[in-house]
């Protein structure tokens, strides 16, 4: 199998305040998992490529300060919301490339986030 | 960087019809097609795949075409069924290029009794 986990699955917070969610490869070891913001109604934004052992890749327009991602572990990667904003309220999905199955990448079921 | 574009945004058809959603890509270079069906605050499933060797894929009521000339790919769902409801993302990738999904605008499918 290949599963992945997420924690927590629903987190609400105070502006200001930062906020961890975890991401897991429960049955797989994984060097690369990737981060993901989505919008109500809206597609899968990539924010930021995890890299086991090394600093995360961030994509254009996403503040590497803001959205710390740490990958220290085979098998686990942390997103810190760190001050969070109400516009920071979104639903966060990990995934996790198992190298096993070739470019296959596993989803977590997902992070709902509510920034008050 | 790789841009994908999804069409229809929204789909309704009678359950027992088919459904066909069509993508495009913009980089060549791109040489993996994964499709993913997420229903409302899930995560996203893996349905189906196809590499850029292969023209056609198909799994019992799923399949993927590829044309890698036109640069476009189709999902196509036979005999539809009311749990197929849900929004379906394509997404391509550069293998070896960092690995990275980018996604379809999505499509809202639904079918109705």
């Amino acid at each position: 199998g290949a599963v992945v986990s997420q924690h927590p699955s629903r987190v609400i917070c105070k502006s200001g305040t930062s906020v961890k969610i975890e991401c897991r490869s429960l049955d797989f070891q994984a060097t690369t998992m990737f981060w993901y913001r989505q919008f109500p109604k809206q597609s899968l934004m990539l924010m930021a490529t995890s890299n086991e052992g090394s600093k995360a890749t961030y994509e254009q327009g996403v503040e590497k300060d803001k959205f710390l991602i740490n990958h220290a572990s085979l098998t686990l990667s942390t997103l810190t919301v760190t001050s969070a904003h109400p516009e920071d309220s979104s639903f966060y999905i990990c995934s996790a490339r198992k190298e096993a199955s070739g470019d296959t990448q596993y989803f977590g079921p997902g992070t709902r986030l509510t920034v008050l | 960087g790789e841009n994908v574009e999804q069409h229809p945004s929204t789909l309704s058809v009678q359950e027992g019809d088919s459904a066909v959603i069509k993508c495009t890509y913009s980089d060549s270079a791109s040489n993996y097609f994964p499709w993913y069906k997420q229903e409302l605050g899930k995560r996203p499933q893996l349905i189906i795949d196809i590499r850029s060797n292969v023209g056609e894929k198909k799994d019992q009521r799923i399949a993927v075409t590829l044309n890698k000339t036109a640069k476009h790919f189709s999902l196509h769902i036979t005999e539809t069924q009311p749990e197929d409801s849900a929004v379906y993302f394509c997404a391509a990738i550069l293998t070896g290029g960092g690995n990275k999904l980018t996604f379809g605008t999505g499509t809202q499918l639904k079918v109705e009794l």
